[in-house]
């Protein structure tokens, strides 16, 4: 249990569809992260939150629209996704936005594994 | 060139061997430098955090930073089957996002 709860686990969807990843953090932190994973690729920074406002968005397609309702909540909305958005989605957090510095590490879910079919 | 390299394996050892994971960055003002563990279809989990250069040791692994030649590494001692995972390493130069190298896939075999 890493204090950073995400659901669902796994989840297939058509490229019509919408869907929602949910991401919950139970450790008091004020800063939230989307990633993705792709294989054999490094983590893929998506989305900064810090205190529920959006700091930074790396080029993220629109068919990827993220949701921070309060500092503990975070969602990823999706529609009319690709095929090769099929990836491992990871939440994190961290006490505060500046990632690695003064012990101000990241702590990441179990990650939303998504086909898109 | 890529900010933060890693070779990405598969590394295959032995139990009870000594493994040596690393990686090599090109941007000099990285000061602060992690390991993370990633299991099969789990998240990765932070293993080593360390600041600058020097050694930092924790059980069976030790943490190395070089920053003169601009290369860390994760050292596990007498390895078990329970090391096998990926093992990312991640850097920042402080209030900056954190660059993740792509994992080196680790397999320890009894």
């Amino acid at each position: 249990e890493t204090g950073v709860t995400q659901t669902p686990r796994h989840l297939v969807m058509g490229m019509t569809n919408k869907k929602s990843l949910k991401c919950e953090q139970h450790l008091g932190h004020n800063a939230m992260y989307w990633y993705k994973q792709s294989a054999k690729k490094p983590l893929e920074l998506m989305f900064v939150y810090n205190f529920k406002e959006q700091t930074e968005n790396n080029s993220v397609p629109s068919r990827f629209s993220p949701e921070c309702p309060n500092s503990s909540h975070l969602f990823l909305h999706l529609h009319t996704l690709q095929p090769e958005d099929s990836a491992l989605y990871l939440c994190a957090s961290s006490p505060e936005k500046g990632q690695g510095a003064f012990g101000n590490t990241i702590y990441f879910g179990e990650g939303s594994w998504l086909t898109v079919v | 060139q890529k900010e933060v390299e890693q070779d990405p394996g598969p590394l295959s050892v032995p139990e009870g061997a000594i493994v040596s994971l690393n990686c090599t960055y090109s941007n000099s003002a990285f000061q602060y430098f992690m390991w993370y563990r990633q299991y099969s279809r789990k998240g990765p989990e932070l293993l080593m955090y360390t600041y600058s250069s020097g050694n930092k040791e924790d059980g069976r692994f030790t943490a190395q930073v070089d920053k003169s030649s601009k290369y860390i590494s994760l050292f596990i001692r007498d390895s078990q089957p329970s090391d096998s995972a990926t093992y990312l390493c991640a850097m920042s130069g402080g209030y900056n996002k954190l660059i993740f190298g792509a994992g080196t896939r680790l397999a320890v075999h009894p």
